[in-house]
């Protein structure tokens, strides 16, 4: 079974502090992908990696970076957190170009920053 | 842009019954479209993916089907069950694209 983890389930910060959010898959997939998920927004994509060191913005990249210095480890950094960065922050992976796979999910991160 | 809309927001049906949800997308490029289910507070499972090529997917009392022509897909649920409520999501992919776009999905109960 493919395996996609989430360092935590849920996180507090305070605006202003540096926040870290770590997604691990073990399935030796190419892509991988940060979401934000918000109520009657869905879900936003904010970056996706498709090989290490390799990042692409996504939809709505601002006020995050990401890094990718391992295939199975893909970073979501906030440099500054603000309180409209209080979501729930999904981070999946995938095989390259294949039709017929799906992206896999990992479990979900509930950052509030207050 | 791709654009993924979903409606109802919210269904609710005794159990037993059989019911469909609605997705519809706006352009007809497509790679596939994918359903997912989100239980709350977690993260999505896949249910079902229809290729370009592919008119509909069967999983057991799951059956989505994909009509590009006119940019919509159904998930049909049969008999259903209260295990069956969660929101179900419409993720559609494009060619070129390694990107999912997403509806904002169903949420569905299953009155027991």
């Amino acid at each position: 079974d493919v395996k996609v983890t989430q360092s935590s389930r849920y996180l507090v910060k305070r605006t202003g502090e540096k926040v870290f959010l770590e997604c691990v898959q073990d399935m030796d997939h190419e892509n991988m992908f940060w979401y934000r998920q918000d109520p009657g927004l869905g879900l936003r994509l904010i970056y996706f990696s498709y090989d290490v060191k390799m990042k692409e913005k996504g939809d709505i990249p601002e006020g995050y970076s990401v890094s990718r210095e391992k295939k199975e480890r893909f970073s979501l950094i906030l440099e500054s957190a603000s309180t409209n960065q209080t979501s729930m922050y999904l981070c999946a992976s995938s095989l390259l170009d294949t039709p017929e796979e799906t992206q896999y999910f990992g479990p979900g991160t509930r950052l509030l920053v207050l | 842009k791709q654009e993924v809309t979903q409606i109802p927001a919210a269904l609710s049906v005794p159990e037993g019954e059989n019911l469909v949800l609605n997705c519809s997308f706006t352009d007809s490029a497509i790679y596939n479209l994918q359903w997912f289910r989100q239980d709350p507070g977690k993260g999505l499972t896949s249910l079902l993916l229809i290729q370009s090529s592919q008119r509909e997917q069967t999983s057991g009392r799951l059956n989505a089907s994909l009509d590009k022509s006119s940019g919509r897909s159904t998930l049909y649920i049969a008999a259903s069950q209260p295990g069956d409520s969660a929101t179900y999501l419409c993720a559609v992919r494009d060619f070129g694209n390694e990107k999912l776009t997403f509806g904002t999905g169903t949420r569905l109960t299953i009155i027991p």
